[in-house]
């Protein structure tokens, strides 16, 4: 089916570590993939996207991998800070993008200083 | 703050009475998007909108529930006849689609539904 996955559903690091979340997709059709951030309480933040003519994107502290071959997307977070502490959801659109996002279930980040 | 606001940000209510939500986009932003969250799940599509045409409707939205966005900015969600199910948070998310966006689409904090 048509769906986004998470590997982990939970990832405990210590602050400063590299943390890696990792997502596999199932809809070899998809062509832009998101990550978000979502604190308890709050709406899901963009952290950043990626589309599907690419293999990697760079942003402040966090990288975005996608490996179509495999359909597997990975957000890897540097010197992880105790403010990153959050549960993260890969999201993909099946279609254009600008239309429903599918999302996974999310994998939820624990920093310890 | 992403600029998308939503209200109220928590609504109690008993079964079988009717809500409304409201969502107010980020102001340039032609899209709009409705998804529903339960807990420990991410968010489920449920309509969006570009300008004032609802261009798309999940199978999750039942006949209770209905969507719109009459002039293009903000838009509402009505709730008919709740039912315990529905308790969840229901997010809004606005994007700016065409030839000089990005199609990212931000999110608003939610409003948090519980049906009694």
């Amino acid at each position: 089916g048509e769906s986004v996955g998470l590997h982990l559903p939970t990832l405990s690091v210590q602050e400063g570590d590299n943390s890696i979340i990792n997502c596999a997709y199932s809809n070899s059709a998809s062509d832009y993939f998101i990550w978000y951030k979502q604190e308890s309480g709050k709406g899901p933040q963009f952290i950043i996207d990626i589309r599907s003519n690419m293999d990697k994107r760079q942003g402040q502290r966090v990288t975005v991998l996608l490996n179509k071959t495999v359909k597997h997307l990975s957000l890897q977070i540097a010197a992880t800070q105790p403010g990153d502490s959050a549960v993260y959801f890969c999201a993909e659109t099946p279609r254009q993008a600008g239309t429903a996002l599918i999302f996974g279930k999310g994998t939820t980040l624990s920093v310890s200083s | 703050d992403t600029g998308v606001s939503q209200n109220p940000r928590h609504k109690i209510t008993k079964r079988g009475q009717n809500v409304t939500f409201r969502c107010d986009p980020i102001s340039e932003h032609n899209r709009l998007y409705w998804y529903r969250q339960t807990l420990g799940q991410g968010p489920e599509f449920l309509t969006y909108f570009q300008n004032e045409a609802q261009l798309e409707k999940s199978r999750l939205l039942s006949d209770r529930f209905s969507a719109e966005r009459p002039k293009g900015s903000f838009s509402t969600l009505e709730i008919q006849r709740t039912e315990q199910g529905d308790s969840a948070m229901y997010l809004c998310a606005s994007s700016l689609h065409g030839l000089a966006g990005s199609d990212t689409q931000y999110f608003g904090p939610g409003t948090r539904l519980t049906v009694l």
